[in-house]
């Protein structure tokens, strides 16, 4: 099946730092991807809906100057987090849609710890 | 509007008994419905999808889940539970535009 592979699996940073995630479709190509937060034992919240070559439609509540999404390419998105605290730690999964069966794949998922 | 409700944040069954996972929802458009897995420490693993074909869906690992539109369910069944099994799980309905609603999760434990 299709993979999408999320880079770093684990990153710690120190507060006020910014941090990348990228989400890349390795073998087809995503106009659309979507990024989910995970708090501890708590559901996926979806934070934004990323369309390549276009802003990113950022869910109510999610703070798009703090959370950065970028989709320059078919292939590939990112998170940037910016100015890191601790209460931004979490696991953070994204996913791609498949442009021919729409199909959803997610990502291995990154999981940040600020100190 | 679409939700997903799952019953039971944690079910503890007996390695080699029967799982049954439950998920309810409410869509206001026939719906896609979806069961996904979570291991520690990874991300999520489609296990199968009810996309309006036929309503008992075979998964992988020997999961199946049935689409019972009377009820609004979508639960979630393994004839005899594996170690293996121990996992979190969600369910997920969609309305198309392959936006999710999630449940909560069910963590599923497995005892020896």
């Amino acid at each position: 099946g299709a993979v999408v592979s999320q880079h770093p699996s684990r990153v710690i940073c120190k507060s006020g730092t910014s941090v990348k995630i990228e989400c890349r479709s390795l073998d087809f190509q995503a106009t659309t991807m979507f990024w989910y937060r995970q708090f501890p034992k708590q559901s996926l919240m979806l934070m934004a809906t990323s369309n390549e070559g276009s802003k990113a439609t950022y869910e109510q509540g999610v703070e798009k100057d703090k959370f950065l999404i970028n989709h320059a390419s078919l292939t590939l998105s990112t998170l940037t987090v910016t100015s890191a605290h601790p209460e931004d730690s979490s696991f953070y999964i994204c996913s791609a849609r498949g442009q021919d069966t729409g199909e959803l794949f997610f990502g291995e998922g990154s999981r940040l710890t600020v100190l | 509007a679409q939700s997903v409700t799952q019953l039971g944040s944690h079910v503890s069954v007996s390695e080699g008994a029967l799982v049954l996972l439950r998920c309810n929802y409410s869509s206001s458009v026939p719906p896609y419905l979806f069961w996904y897995v979570q291991y520690p420490n990874q991300g999520l693993q489609l296990l199968l999808k009810y996309t309006s074909a036929a309503t008992l869906v075979k998964g992988i690992n020997g999961f199946e889940a049935e689409f019972k539109k009377s009820e609004t369910s979508f639960h979630l069944t393994k004839p005899s539970a594996h170690m293996s099994d121990a996992a979190e799980y969600f369910c997920a309905v969609s309305a198309g535009n392959y936006q999710l609603i999630w449940g909560a999760g069910t963590k599923l434990i497995i005892k020896p």
